[in-house]
């Protein structure tokens, strides 16, 4: 079936280290790809997506490569701050559903230090 | 502008009573979609509607859940005879285009069954 697997957090860092949460995905046929924040207390917001293999998505920062021959999206800062501190969730969408239907991993809680 | 909403923020119920979960979303988006998240886990997809046309209901986890957008712009999720396993916060999402688009997501609505 169609999944997504994200590392498992919470993931703990000092301001102004380098993050990485790995996502890889199990698909049929070839699937959007995003990355979602949310923030304490508030709802899901997109953070970046990519739509095709080698495509690479940024937003704030943020960035993530879409890998088709590793299927992984793994999302990278390389300066993180306070405010950064959010769950993060990896998903896809599939050509069969419109790519409407969005396919959630598990989230990543991102705790971020002064 | 406004964003999705949702309400109740929070809903406590009894084991057997049913509910109802509205969600009202941003003007003039087409698609509006339900997801189920349980404490932990990400989203999980419920339904899904463009206008009030009801396209794919295959996240619906059992007959008592039911959901209607009859004039293509609110929706209700209804639960008969609420369980435990209920148990969840149930975000409702909208977006404007029929393909690979940004969904923008409501806070949710906590619901809690005794």
């Amino acid at each position: 079936g169609n999944s997504v697997t994200q590392m498992e957090g919470p993931v703990t860092l000092s301001e102004e280290a380098f993050l990485t949460i790995n996502c890889t995905y199990t698909a049929t046929g070839y699937p959007s790809l995003f990355w979602y924040v949310q923030y304490p207390g508030e709802g899901l917001q997109l953070l970046l997506k990519a739509t095709k293999a080698d495509d690479k998505g940024s937003n704030k920062g943020f960035e993530a490569t879409y890998r088709k021959e590793t299927t992984s999206f793994h999302l990278e800062k390389g300066s993180v701050q306070v405010s950064d501190s959010a769950v993060y969730f990896c998903a896809l969408s599939l050509p069969n559903t419109g790519f409407q239907k969005l396919v959630f991993g598990t989230g990543t809680r991102l705790l971020v230090s002064p | 502008g406004a964003g999705v909403s949702q309400s109740p923020r929070y809903k406590v119920a009894k084991r057997g009573q049913d509910v109802a979960l509205r969600c009202d979303p941003i003007s003039g988006h087409v698609s509006l979609f339900w997801y189920q998240q349980a404490l932990g886990q990400g989203p999980e997809f419920l339904t899904y509607f463009q206008n009030e046309a009801q396209l794919d209901k295959s996240g619906l986890p059992s007959d008592r859940f039911f959901a209607e957008r009859p004039e293509g712009s609110v929706s209700t999720l209804k639960i008969q005879r609420t369980q435990q396993e209920d148990s969840a916060v149930y975000l409702c999402a909208s977006s404007l285009v029929e393909t690979i688009n940004e969904q923008f997501f409501g806070p949710g609505t906590r619901l809690t069954v005794l």
